[in-house]
């Protein structure tokens, strides 16, 4: 079972639709969990970090933290073009930095 | 600040050659971390620095692959010798404990490509 684990998509919505992307992790005692985008050809570039249950918001984004479903989501309202990219779920099992990657869903806006 | 630098950009080599990978991080960052990414595998992490000293090294590959950071401002990812199978991009990340988490800053990667 890998630890950190996506949907690889791609996930196609349409232009002002909502964009829910899921990631289930496997250590129970994971502490902090980061959303990041990549363009392509590009690096990693960190959008939402959370580490309670329930949801943050940020602008357009909120992120969703289920610690006993062990289960967190993004969600992307109002989704616009310039946010297709490939997003990536991180989790830090034992908040020392060392972050664990999913594979990444790939979300494509149409408009 | 500039952020992560990387170099080269790109590299272009033949099986069995060495090659050398650099990054700085941002200065003041006391993690440092070496990332691989392929289509298959995703972003894999190889190794990573706290102050200059080599934490984990669980994932490095083999032991073609070494890491060294010498100094706070400077490390090196040195492969040989380089097989096709290595072609990925590579990443550095520098990080700092900040706001309570650890927020990691990318570098703009290195393509390698081993012919």
């Amino acid at each position: 079972q890998k630890e950190v684990e996506q949907n690889s998509g791609p996930l196609s919505v349409p232009e002002g639709a909502i964009a829910s992307l899921n990631c289930t992790y496997s250590d129970r005692g994971s502490q902090s969990f980061f959303w990041y985008r990549q363009y392509s050809g590009k690096s990693p570039e960190l959008i939402m970090f959370i580490y309670s249950n329930g949801d943050k918001e940020d602008g357009r984004f909120t992120a969703q933290l289920n610690k006993a479903s062990q289960y967190v989501s993004l969600l992307i309202r109002d989704s616009q073009p310039s946010d297709s990219a490939t997003y990536l779920c991180a989790v830090d099992s034992s908040n020392t930095g060392k972050l664990i990657f999913g594979q990444g869903t790939t979300l494509q806006v149409k408009p | 600040d500039a952020g992560v630098i990387q170099s080269p950009r790109h590299e272009v080599t033949e099986m069995g050659q060495e090659v050398t990978l650099r990054c700085k991080p941002i200065s003041g960052h006391d993690y440092l971390f070496w990332y691989r990414q392929t289509m298959m595998r995703g972003l894999e992490l190889l190794i990573y620095f706290n102050n200059n000293v080599p934490i984990d090294d669980s994932g490095m590959p083999e032991d073609r692959f070494s890491a060294k950071m010498p100094n706070a401002s400077f490390s090196t990812l040195k492969i040989q010798p380089s097989e096709p199978r290595d072609s990925a991009v590579y990443f550095c990340a520098s990080s700092l404990l900040d706001r309570g988490f650890y927020e990691q800053y990318f570098g703009p990667g290195t393509r390698l490509t081993v012919t």
